[in-house]
């Protein structure tokens, strides 16, 4: 089916391991986002990639990093997980900018740091 | 640094009532959003905003932009049991469809 699939839906790890989160869509979307969800904040934007190859940093970056060798791959990895990390992870795609479409969003990747 | 500010946070109201959220937001920006989420699940868009004086409205919602006033209204008609989720609205820093959130507003519609 199109749409964006994300993987895994829950992951529980622990402080200092590296954990990669999946993205994938299937629309051809030139633009690629990461969020995350927490209590009192909305979704804050981590990083984002308008084609392949080009990423840049949002507005809570620290800590991740981001590549996109393909335009339907976006994926996320924390390299040394820490608590502060535990959160709900969205990732969301849309067409171009100046697109008046909205972005569309996965079901989201549950992460537990322990 | 955009700032958007939701209210109210939370929201108990009883079926068959009428009721706003509002989005007030800091620097200029004529793009705001509305999406849905139920509890565990993903963000649906609502609509979309794209000038000023913008209104859609889609059942029971009601959404509309301000630009001059940096202000966004979610009004809801006749309140039912399955409107109840939580609300966002999203400003978009710029034409890279770089949305900044608001905290949420958290809809209870009790019969």
């Amino acid at each position: 089916d199109a749409g964006i699939t994300q993987s895994p839906r829950y992951k529980i790890t622990e402080t200092g391991r590296q954990v990669t989160l999946m993205c994938h869509q299937t629309w051809s979307h030139s633009y690629m986002f990461w969020y995350r969800q927490d209590l009192g904040h909305g979704l804050r934007l981590i990083y984002y990639s308008a084609a392949a190859d080009i990423t840049d940093k949002g507005e809570v970056p620290d800590g991740y990093v981001v590549s996109r060798s393909k335009t339907e791959n976006f994926p996320l990895t924390l390299e040394s997980a820490t608590r502060s990390q535990t959160s709900v992870y969205f990732c969301a795609s849309s067409e171009a900018a100046y697109s008046n479409q909205p972005q569309h969003f996965g079901d989201g990747t549950r992460l537990s740091i322990l | 640094e955009l700032k958007v500010e939701q209210n109210p946070l939370f929201l108990s109201m009883q079926e068959g009532k009428n009721y706003t959220i509002y989005c007030n937001y800091s620097t200029t920006s004529d793009r705001l959003y509305w999406y849905r989420q139920d509890p565990g699940k993903s963000l649906e868009s609502l609509f979309v905003l794209l000038s000023n004086g913008a209104v859609k409205q889609e059942g029971r919602l009601m959404a509309s932009l301000d630009t001059k006033a940096r202000l966004s209204t979610l009004h809801i008609t006749a309140a039912v049991h399955d409107l109840s989720a939580t609300y966002f609205c999203a400003v978009d820093m710029e034409y890279g469809n770089k949305l900044v959130f608001g905290a949420g507003t958290i809809l209870r519609v009790k019969s």
